[in-house]
């Protein structure tokens, strides 16, 4: 069965470095999320994208992160200068459409460690 | 602000009982209810969605029932297996032709089934 799949498990960075996480979504998703939790937390949304655009983000996405389809089959978020609080299990996920009955498959998770 | 409350926080159950799991929320405008399971480490699973004009909908051991006019949901799980322990998230999808997607968690309720 398809999966979305996520690389690396887990990330551990000093503060003020630069982490990109990887995400392989289905193959014929088009539509494409992340989302975060911190330990302990709810999961909150962070950014939905679709046609190399992004097409909503939340408050928490700033101008720290950003999001990139490179080659056509890996999704990424990469986070210019990581902080503490940045810390969190980052997941990937991935829908067939955009419409509102659409199911959102989500990968396994990185999770990131800020020292 | 657009919220989903869950009860309870944790619940422990001997195998092969039923349980429920509470759901309100505060999301508007309504556009589907969905049950996830996130075993530990692991991505939220999809179990059931439910838009508003569905009352009950139901995958295996688990149903789920939506009551739009009092905004609850719960989630009854019959006949409880130890691979049942896992966190139960309460997920709601706001409508509205701007949203591509952007679910907003509860915090989950952590059920553990002793044998």
């Amino acid at each position: 069965e398809p999966e979305v799949t996520q690389t690396p498990s887990h990330q551990v960075t000093q503060m003020g470095q630069e982490v990109i996480l990887r995400c392989v979504p289905i193959s014929n998703h088009l539509y494409f999320y992340w989302y975060r939790q911190i330990l302990g937390q709810k999961v909150e949304f962070l950014v939905s994208f679709y046609n190399n655009e992004i097409s909503e983000k939340s408050e928490i996405f700033d101008d720290q992160f950003s999001v990139e389809r490179p080659d056509g089959s890996n999704f990424t978020l990469k986070i210019r200068s990581t902080k503490l609080e940045d810390s969190a299990m980052y997941f990937c996920a991935s829908s067939e459409s955009g419409r509102t009955y659409n199911e959102q498959f989500f990968g396994p998770g990185t999770r990131l460690t800020v020292l | 602000k657009n919220q989903v409350e869950q009860s309870p926080q944790s619940l422990i159950i001997l195998e092969r009982k039923n349980c429920t799991l509470q759901c309100n929320y505060t999301v508007s405008p309504f556009s589907n209810l969905r049950w996830y399971k996130q075993d530990t480490g692991r991505g939220p699973v999809s179990l059931t969605i439910m838009t508003f004009s569905e009352n009950t909908k139901s995958n295996g051991r688990y149903t789920a029932t939506l009551d739009a006019d009092t905004k609850q949901s719960s989630l009854h799980i019959t006949a409880s297996q130890l691979s049942d322990s896992a966190s139960y998230i309460c997920v709601v999808k706001a409508g509205g032709g701007t949203s591509y997607g952007k679910l907003t968690f509860g915090q989950g309720t952590i059920l553990t089934v002793h044998p």
